[in-house]
């Protein structure tokens, strides 16, 4: 079974980080591109940065260019989102979301990022 | 404001066929393909639609989607109360290099 399971979301003050991890099973991560994409509470879904398989390209959404960072390490079919300079329009829940010739499936569950003092 | 324009709802009763559009423009819709979303109440969005008009194993034939220079619609016909839901549509973007959603639809099933 393909699996993505979130983690490392929580309450941080703004101004704070916050790493996301996500462990892949059930497929060759290493041959995927991936993405993260947030959901603010009540509100539509955003895409946040992609990844290709090696590494080598990288995307970012303008609303977090320069503070977060995509990151991946195929060795542990982890996925990883470094998240600095956090700002509480930041605060939503966060999927991990594999990619497939344009296509976003599956999804995690999700992990919920709340950013407030 | 998203990239992507979508109704924010719709609705129509059982049994009834119910369209949602989707507006884009040349840099996204027109160039690449569309993809659709289904997100159930409290659940994460799991793939309805992809490229354009392609149903994943799994997804009944009641879902269908079309694309047409740069509007995209999803048409669920035979609508059931368990199509309650939210639907977004989805596509790469040339200039901005990123992918974006339409703001979302939630449909009601009356």
């Amino acid at each position: 079974e393909v699996k993505l399971v979130e983690s490392g979301g929580g309450l941080v003050q703004p101004g704070g980080s916050l790493r996301l991890s996500c462990a892949a099973s059930g497929f060759t991560f290493s041959i995927y591109e991936m993405n993260w994409v947030r959901q603010a509470p009540g509100k539509g879904l955003e895409w946040v940065a992609y990844i290709s398989d090696s590494g080598t390209t990288i995307y970012y959404a303008d609303s977090v260019k320069g503070r977060f960072t995509i990151s991946r390490d195929n060795s542990k079919n982890s996925l990883y989102l470094q998240m600095n300079s956090l700002r509480a329009e930041d605060t939503a829940t966060y999927y991990c979301v594999r990619e497939h010739i344009e296509q976003l499936v599956p999804w995690g569950q999700g992990t919920l990022v709340t950013v407030s003092s | 404001q998203s990239v992507l324009t979508q109704p924010p709802s719709a609705s129509a009763t059982p049994g009834q066929r119910v369209t949602i559009g989707c507006s884009g423009s040349s840099s996204n819709v027109e160039r690449n393909v569309v993809t659709w979303y289904q997100q159930l109440p409290g659940t994460a969005p799991r793939l309805l639609i992809y490229s354009n008009n392609e149903r994943p194993s799994g997804v009944p034939d009641r879902f269908s989607g079309s694309k047409s220079g740069t509007s995209a619609s999803l048409a669920i016909s035979g609508l059931q109360s368990e199509d309650e839901a939210d639907y977004y549509c989805a596509s790469w973007d040339d200039s901005l290099n990123g992918r974006v959603f339409g703001g979302g639809t939630k449909l009601t099933v009356l």
